[in-house]
């Protein structure tokens, strides 16, 4: 396994506009989180799946931000009407729970919406 | 309100050693880990502190003190590499790992 992959790696969009992203985690991993992170701020936690069930969401979250993982391999997440706040880079981890609980990053994607 | 503080640069030459402090006030607490991120990087786990006390690992170590809220990274024989981005994040929740990141601290290190 090649570890969290994450595609598109950039993505450049117009307010509005609808977006998808895909995450793949690593495959034996359980735990799926989605987080958010901006210029010079740390990761900011989004969403969280175990296998396919959502367990939690946060409530900074839009109603506009969705996410699922139908399968519970690969997940998704939409933005849907996307708005200049939206800009940031959207990463995605995987992990198993057991102790450390390490947390295995993707290289994100990076939205600019203009 | 949930918050983690740490402080924001730091400067060091190669081969010294640097102490990166977070401070923390979370609803919950489970665990402190702290991750690296080079520039254009995705974060990279190093440690994880569920009791108090230290670990280590290799040149790097952390140390929890949960009655103080509080832990650090302690980077020894400091490497040009070690130039990066170090966040410490805690686990509040328990069940599910979702961690709470801290701001940041930015390391240069200096030759």
């Amino acid at each position: 396994d090649t570890g969290v992959s994450q595609d598109p790696r950039h993505k450049i969009t117009k307010r509005g506009q609808n977006v998808t992203f895909r995450c793949d985690p690593i495959s034996e991993h359980n735990r799926l989180y989605w987080y958010r992170q901006t210029l010079g701020q740390g990761p900011e936690f989004l969403t969280y799946f175990q296998n396919e069930a959502q367990l939690e969401k946060s409530r900074l979250l839009s109603d506009r931000f969705s996410a699922e993982r139908p399968k519970g391999s690969f997940s998704t997440l939409e933005i849907q009407r996307t708005e200049q706040g939206d800009s940031a880079m959207y990463l995605c981890a995987s992990s198993l729970p057991a102790y450390p609980y390490e947390q295995y990053f993707g290289p994100g994607t990076r939205l600019t919406v203009t | 309100g949930q918050s983690l503080e740490q402080p924001s640069e730091v400067t060091a030459v190669e081969g010294a050693i640097v102490q990166i402090n977070c401070t923390y006030q979370t609803s919950g607490f489970y665990g402190l880990s702290w991750y690296q991120q080079h520039d254009g990087g995705a974060p990279t786990f190093l440690s994880y502190n569920a009791l108090d006390g230290l670990e280590e690992t290799g040149r790097f170590s952390s140390f929890l003190s949960r009655s103080d809220s509080y832990g650090y990274l302690l980077l020894q024989e400091l490497q040009m590499k070690d130039s990066a981005s170090y966040f410490c994040a805690v686990d509040g929740s328990g069940n599910t790992g979702k961690l709470i990141f801290g701001q940041g601290t930015t390391l240069q290190v200096k030759p």
